[in-house]
């Protein structure tokens, strides 16, 4: 079945540094979503990508989709203690609309 | 008005117990998701209905049972409770492939 990888499982940065998180995934996915859970809660979507090459931008989140659309990253700018929490990447199977989440990224930050 | 409710928020039972997990969604969507979150925080798909319909279901063991009544409720029974059962249950939906919107979470502790 298809398995989407995130790495790394946990971050820590000092407030002011930048955040990058990588997903991949052993198959072609038709899409890539991205979502944040804040810690005691639950994940809260942020966007989605569809094209190949896809780039969006949120303030200071960077969303890319790869060329090959098997992989994703998350680049945040100048992380603030706001920013702490997990991120997933999910991808839709449009067949049978089954969402597969990936591993996460743990961010902590430090102030 | 909450997008997706689900009772209870805290449920803690001694094993060998029965209990039910209830989810309600307002947004008219489709489909609707039960989700088993760990102490890594990975979030594995349980079951999805579209339209009242199970249309997935992953390798859970016979003990949960999902139930839809409409397409806005999708409940969770679970019989005989294990200690390997404590995890956080989130209930999620979505609409064509778009977002999904998760409830708060039920904490399950099994003792």
């Amino acid at each position: 079945g298809q398995q989407v990888m995130q790495i790394p499982q946990y971050q820590h940065v000092q407030e002011g540094e930048d955040f990058t998180t990588y997903c991949n995934s052993s198959t072609t996915l038709s899409n890539i979503q991205w979502y944040k859970q804040r810690p005691g809660g639950h994940p809260v979507f942020l966007i989605q990508l569809v094209k190949s090459g896809e780039v969006k931008k949120q303030k200071r989140l960077t969303f890319q989709f790869g060329e090959a659309k098997k992989n994703s990253s998350l680049h945040i700018t100048a992380t603030q203690t706001t920013d702490v929490g997990t991120y997933f990447c999910a991808s839709v199977n449009f067949g049978n609309e089954k969402l597969t989440f990936g591993t996460g990224t743990r961010l902590t930050i430090i102030p | 008005d909450t997008a997706v409710s689900q009772t209870p928020k805290y449920l803690v039972t001694q094993m060998g117990n029965d209990k039910s997990i209830k989810c309600e969604q307002n947004l008219g969507h489709d489909t609707m998701y039960w989700y088993k979150q760990d102490s890594k925080k990975f979030l594995k798909i349980m079951f999805s209905y579209n339209n009242k319909e199970l249309i997935i279901n992953e390798t859970v063991p016979n003990r949960f049972s999902p139930k839809s009544p409409d397409k806005a409720h999708l409940n969770l029974h679970i019989n005989s409770l294990e200690l390997g059962d404590s995890a956080v249950y989130f209930c999620a939906s979505s609409q064509s492939n778009t977002e999904a919107f998760f409830g708060q979470g039920t904490r399950l502790t099994v003792v």
